[in-house]
C-alpha cells in the first residue's frame, strides 16, 4: 500500500498475555519508529530502527517490551506479560533516507491495545 | 521534563477566522519543527514543517512561524474551516547520534501533548 500499515488495528487482551503488533512501513523507507500514546498523554517515543538495527532503545518502558525488524521492512513490537498500564495506541512511523535537514515521518493509523 | 510544550490543551474559533496554535520548546539543539494533525481513531498526519534556518513557512491556508530567540513557534490557519477540527501536535526534531556520528537524516521527534482545535460553523 501507499502508507504505513499496522495490524491489528484493535486488540483486547487479558493481563499477563503476550501481544505482538506489526508494522509495514512505506516501501523504501529505511527508518522505522515506534511510538505510544496513552490516554491523556503526548506521543511517547519507544524505539527506532535504521535498517534492521536499533541504535536507540532508550524509550522502551521495560524489559517486557522488545522489537525487531527483518529485511529492512516489517517490524514487530512484542509486549510480554501485558499489564493494564500497557493499554494505549501504539503508532508506527517510517521515514526515507534522504539528504537535507528535513526528514518527514509518516505515521500509520495505530494499533489500539486494551489490557483487561 | 517536557521539552516541547503546547500550553493550550484546547482552542475554539469561528469558521472563517484565524486559528493560532502555539508551541514552546526548551532545547536549543532542535533544528527542525513539524506540525501534525490527528483526527480521532487515526494516526497523526504530517501538516507542515519548518527548518531552524527559516522563520516562516507557508502552505496554502497554513503558515508556521518560528522565533528561535524566544524558542517559540506557532501555526496559523487562515481561514479556519470546520474540517480543521482536530488535535494538532507540535514536534521538534533532534538529530540522532549513530555510532558517535551525527546522522542528519535519522531523527527522533520530541512531541508536545497537543492542542484540540474546534472550528465552529
Amino acid at each position: 500500500g501507499a502508507g504505513v500499515s499496522q495490524s491489528p488495528s484493535n486488540k483486547v487482551t487479558e493481563k499477563g498475555k503476550d501481544v505482538e503488533l506489526r508494522c509495514d512501513p512505506i516501501s523504501g523507507h529505511t527508518a522505522l519508529y515506534w511510538y505510544r500514546q496513552s490516554l491523556g498523554q503526548g506521543l511517547e517515543f519507544l524505539i527506532y530502527f535504521q535498517g534492521n538495527s536499533a541504535p536507540d532503545k532508550s524509550g522502551l518502558p521495560s524489559d517486557r517490551f522488545s522489537a525487531e525488524r527483518t529485511g529492512g521492512s516489517v517490524s514487530t513490537l512484542t509486549i510480554q506479560r501485558t499489564q493494564q498500564e500497557d493499554s494505549a495506541v501504539y503508532l508506527c512511523a517510517s521515514s526515507p533516507q534522504v539528504g537535507g535537514s528535513g526528514n518527514t515521518i509518516y505515521f500509520g493509523e495505530g494499533s489500539w491495545l486494551t489490557v483487561v | 521534563d517536557q521539552q516541547v510544550k503546547q500550553n493550550s490543551p484546547s482552542l475554539s474559533v469561528q469558521e472563517g477566522r484565524i486559528s493560532i496554535l502555539n508551541c514552546d520548546y526548551t532545547n536549543s539543539m532542535f533544528d527542525y519543527f513539524l506540525w501534525y494533525k490527528k483526527y480521532p481513531a487515526e494516526g497523526p498526519t504530517f501538516l507542515i514543517s519548518i527548518s531552524s534556518i527559516k522563520d516562516k513557512n507557508e502552505d496554502g491556508r497554513f503558515t508556521v512561524f518560528l522565533n528561535k530567540s524566544a524558542k517559540h513557534l506557532s501555526l496559523h490557519i487562515v481561514p479556519s474551516q470546520p474540517g480543521d477540527s482536530a488535535v494538532y501536535f507540535c514536534a521538534a526534531s533532534l538529530r540522532i547520534m549513530l555510532d558517535r556520528i551525527w546522522v542528519g537524516n535519522n531523527r527522533k521527534l520530541i512531541w508536545g501533548l497537543g492542542t484540540s482545535l474546534a472550528v465552529n460553523p
